[in-house]
């Protein structure tokens, strides 16, 4: 079965500072990788996806998120946040196959921009 | 992007009664809908997975007679919360994939039920 890990439980840091929210995953067969957004009140949103080719990944808003397929990790970052990137961020994974199949999340970061 | 919608979006119910909560693909056939349940300040955790046509596949510690899933259509998912009880006040959001990219999965705004 497939199981995802985000250690950052509560990030919380100052505009202009740097991000890098972790994300592994266990399974042994071939992923598909992604990351969402969840703004306060606001539904699903996503931010970048992995399928296959060049590892790093770019995404909307400035985010970006490397595949390290010997660490079985897909690391969500961004050079310079902004008070309106507080949200809640889930990294989510699938197992690549003909045919649509579940997604399993992590259990979300939640980062808080300060001014 | 693909748009999915999900109706209501709000819906407030007395304890035993059934509500009946639908996932529509507004632009694309989608073939295989999910379900899933957000608790506040938590992850989404899958509920169930649905291929137009067939039975629901559920996951393991769902109720498959509480929470009846019906795909008829390649645009139309419903899920119906029978004999409802507070612990069943949730966020349920539905997502779906098909033709357009079964690779990845379009997200409804969800629905909040709270059962009284």
């Amino acid at each position: 079965a497939q199981s995802v890990s985000q250690h950052n439980h509560h990030v919380i840091l100052s505009e202009a500072a740097s991000l890098e929210l972790g994300c592994n995953y266990s399974y042994g067969g071939t992923v598909n990788l992604f990351w969402y957004v969840q703004y306060p009140g606001q539904h699903l949103q996503l931010l970048l996806k992995y399928f296959s080719g060049d590892p790093l990944v770019k995404g909307i808003k400035g985010f970006e998120a490397e595949f390290i397929k010997s660490k079985f990790s897909f690391n969500l970052r961004k050079p310079s946040v902004q008070w309106s990137d507080t949200a809640e961020y889930f990294c989510a994974v699938n197992e690549r196959t003909g045919t649509a199949s579940k997604l399993t999340f992590g259990t979300g970061t939640r980062l808080q921009v300060t001014l | 992007g693909a748009v999915v919608s999900q109706h209501p979006s709000r819906v407030i119910c007395k304890s035993g009664t059934s509500v009946k909560i639908e996932c529509r693909s507004l632009d694309f056939q989608a073939t295989t809908m999910f379900w899933y349940r957000q608790f506040p300040k938590q992850s989404l955790m899958l509920m169930a997975t649905s291929n137009e046509g067939s039975k629901a596949t559920y996951e393991q510690g769902v109720e498959k007679d509480k929470f009846l899933i019906n795909h008829a259509s390649l645009t139309l998912s419903t899920l119906t919360v029978t004999s409802a009880h507070p612990e069943d006040s949730s966020f349920y959001i539905c997502s779906a994939a098909g033709t357009r990219a079964y690779n990845e999965q379009f997200f409804g705004p969800g629905t909040r039920l709270t059962v009284l």
